[in-house]
């Protein structure tokens, strides 16, 4: 059974930083395209970035390039998502998601966790 | 970014058929995708590449169109399928999701 289980997340000020994993079983892990999609509370889907199978390669959306790293660990079956000078509008749950081959559509998801920017 | 417009709310009853619409500002090929999302939860694949069902999906749900016009429809709908519903396109970067709309069984 595929799993992806997020960790990380909580209450954060302004201008601070944070790191998400999210540890994946159930699958090949080094074999797929991993991405984080977050959802503000209330609102819709907004894919956040995509990292290689094997995490030369890093694609991020506009609005975080800069701050967001994403970054794997195939040894350890982890991803991750550094983000740093948090912003309010950054506040929302963040998915873990298994891309499929490249396709760029998410088969299974995490459980999310919350970022909430707050001082 | 390619903007993905969804059909509003929606309320249907019991056993009728549903549509819901998805259009892109860009054709995006056949590279439009379903999500189910009930409250408090992660989304769920329904459709994946407009019209191939995903795993374990009931085949009441089906997907249909290409370009930048595509149709989720549930036939026949049941209570169990109150949720939100997004579309998602993965064919130009960077991958976008429509707003979502909410079905609810009346």
């Amino acid at each position: 059974e595929v799993q992806l289980v997020e960790s990380g997340g909580g209450l954060v000020q302004p201008g601070r930083s944070l790191k998400l994993s999210c540890a994946a079983s159930g699958f090949t892990y080094s074999n797929y395209v991993m991405a984080w999609v977050r959802q503000a509370p209330t609102k819709g889907l907004e894919w956040v970035a995509s990292i290689s199978t094997g995490g030369g390669n890093t694609y991020y959306r506009d609005s975080v390039k800069g701050r967001f790293t994403i970054s794997r660990d195939n040894a350890k079956n982890t991803l991750y998502l550094q983000i740093d000078s948090l912003r309010s509008e950054d506040t929302a749950t963040y998915y873990c998601a298994k891309d499929v081959y490249y396709e760029g559509y998410f088969d299974y998801w995490g459980q999310g966790v919350m970022v909430t920017v707050s001082s | 970014d390619t903007v993905l417009t969804q059909s509003p709310a929606l309320a249907v009853s019991p056993g009728e058929r549903v549509s819901i619409s998805c259009r892109a500002s860009e054709g995006v090929n056949s590279y439009m995708h379903w999500y189910q999302q009930k409250p408090g939860q992660q989304p769920k694949l329904l459709i994946y590449k407009a019209s191939n069902l995903a795993s374990g999906v009931p085949a009441r749900f089906s997907g249909s169109g290409s370009g930048t016009d595509f149709t989720l429809t549930i036939d026949p709908v049941e209570a169990d399928d109150t949720a939100t519903y997004f579309c998602q396109q993965s064919w130009n970067d960077p991958p976008t999701f429509g707003a979502g709309t909410k079905l609810e069984l009346k």
